[in-house]
């Protein structure tokens, strides 16, 4: 069974602080995902990256970067918190086949910025 | 710009089958679409993908017309337990270029007793 794992389920944090979402993925895939999911909004795509230390934007990266030093691995980062990024944070992987869109999601990190 | 439609919410009945629509007007060639379940407080699990006509799992069948532009999940006898929002996706991920991957809003099923 393909687990996704991260590293909170639920985090308060104050507006201006650094914030640190970890994702780990137990299956070898290529490719993992940090999207953000609010009410109304379904989900949308921060970051992805398809390889160690490759990376590309998605749909909302501002204010958001990411960081993949090991396969399994992959880091959002808010460098600056904001009120308006308090969401549902949730981590996808996927193998590298083309035309695969099976996606193995994590629990979620619900963040709160006071 | 491409865009995935589904409806916001939807109501049934135990034992019911349940078909969820899915409009995909832009799809391209190499797009693929796959359909996903989430309840409350989880991440979105994969239930079914198809590029054509129809696909089925244990759980799941996936309709799809021959001009690609709209899909269909079928729910056979559905139960409490499938109370959850659906997602449709599509799109075809390529890594470094071409990637597209454009989902619906979600459609909030609720099966009542």
């Amino acid at each position: 069974d393909v687990k996704v794992t991260q590293s909170s389920r639920y985090l308060v944090k104050r507006t201006g602080e650094k914030v640190f979402l970890e994702c780990v993925q137990d299956m070898d895939h290529e490719n993992m995902f940090w999207y953000r999911q609010d009410p109304g909004l379904g989900l949308r795509l921060i970051y992805f990256s398809y390889d160690v230390k490759m990376k590309e934007k998605g749909d909302i990266p501002e204010g958001y970067s990411v960081s993949r030093e090991k396969k399994e691995r992959f880091s959002l980062i808010l460098e600056s918190a904001s009120t308006n990024q308090t969401s549902m944070y949730l981590c996808a992987s996927t193998p590298g086949q083309r035309g695969n869109n099976e996606q193995f999601f994590g629990p979620g990190t619900r963040l709160t910025v006071l | 710009l491409a865009k995935t439609t589904q409806p916001i919410s939807m109501d049934s009945y135990e034992g019911q089958e349940v078909n969820i629509t899915c409009s995909h007007n832009n799809i391209a060639t190499n797009d693929y679409i796959t359909w996903y379940q989430q309840f409350p407080s989880q991440g979105p699990r994969f239930i079914i993908q198809g590029y054509k006509t129809k696909v089925t799992n244990e759980v799941a069948s996936l309709f799809i017309p021959a001009d690609r532009k709209s899909s269909t999940l079928s729910l056979p006898r559905v139960s409490l337990s499938d109370t959850a929002v659906y997602y449709c996706l599509v799109g075809a991920f390529n890594a470094g270029n071409n990637r597209k991957l454009i989902w619906g809003l979600g459609t909030s099923l609720a099966v009542n007793p």
